[in-house]
């Protein structure tokens, strides 16, 4: 049973456009949303994170929305960069439990 | 500052043989992870360790083992390699407090023929 979940395989958009990614999570125990970058043949790497007390956190470019009625988040990119090209991985957890559970990612391919 | 460094970055072995996968970390964290990582599964917990002396099993751990060898190390041991545990293995850490971030050791790719 996946409790986090990444629709969408892949994303395809043009450079200085907005890239939304998105992520859906069943655990209702969830109070703590993080969002990784891969390259290929490298670890993830953080991105940005929100508390469940929150419904959005903006670190430059990056912006996470969290809207926990739907138990939804986004990540939007604005302007999106060839650099950005990347595998996207959405992450929960619950605090205290220490166990993180990622999504299946999504490719994020921004066209030049 | 390494972070989290995993040894060996790449292996193949034959079906039945076993092996350990070794993960250090320089950060003092408290707490280590093992994910492995399979086309369309993303990144699932197979172990994780919450203070040292203590593991967890996460969501596929079966065909696994870990130590928490102090708190800079965690290993895992695959003791009868199968095919279906050929992935690419990551290594992670987090440090004190609730809600922080994972660091993700570079990887390593297994090969189970």
């Amino acid at each position: 049973d996946q409790q986090v979940k990444q629709n969408s395989p892949s994303l395809s958009v043009q450079e200085g456009r907005i890239s939304i990614l998105n992520c859906d999570y069943t655990n209702s125990m969830f109070d703590y949303f993080l969002w990784y970058k891969k390259y290929p043949a490298e670890g993830p790497t953080f991105l940005i994170s929100i508390s469940s007390i929150k419904d959005k956190n903006e670190d430059g470019r990056f912006t996470v929305f969290l809207n926990k009625s739907a138990k939804h988040l986004s990540l939007h990119i604005v302007p999106s960069q060839p650099g950005d090209s990347a595998v996207y991985f959405c992450a929960a957890v619950t605090s205290g439990t220490y166990k993180y559970i990622f999504g299946t990612g999504t490719r994020l391919k921004v066209l030049a | 500052n390494a972070g989290v460094t995993q040894t060996p970055k790449f292996q193949v072995l034959k079906t039945g043989q076993s092996m350990t996968l070794q993960c250090a970390q320089d950060m003092n964290h408290n707490s280590m992870y093992w994910y492995r990582q399979d086309p369309g599964m993303g990144l699932r917990l197979i172990y994780y360790s919450a203070s040292e002396g203590t593991t967890d099993k996460g969501e596929v751990p079966n065909g696994y083992n870990v130590s928490r060898l102090n708190k800079r190390e965690f290993s895992l041991r695959l003791e009868s390699a199968a095919p279906s545990q050929t992935s690419v293995y990551f290594c992670a850490s987090t440090g004190q407090g609730a809600n922080t971030e994972a660091f993700f050791g570079q990887g390593t790719r297994l090969t189970v023929v």
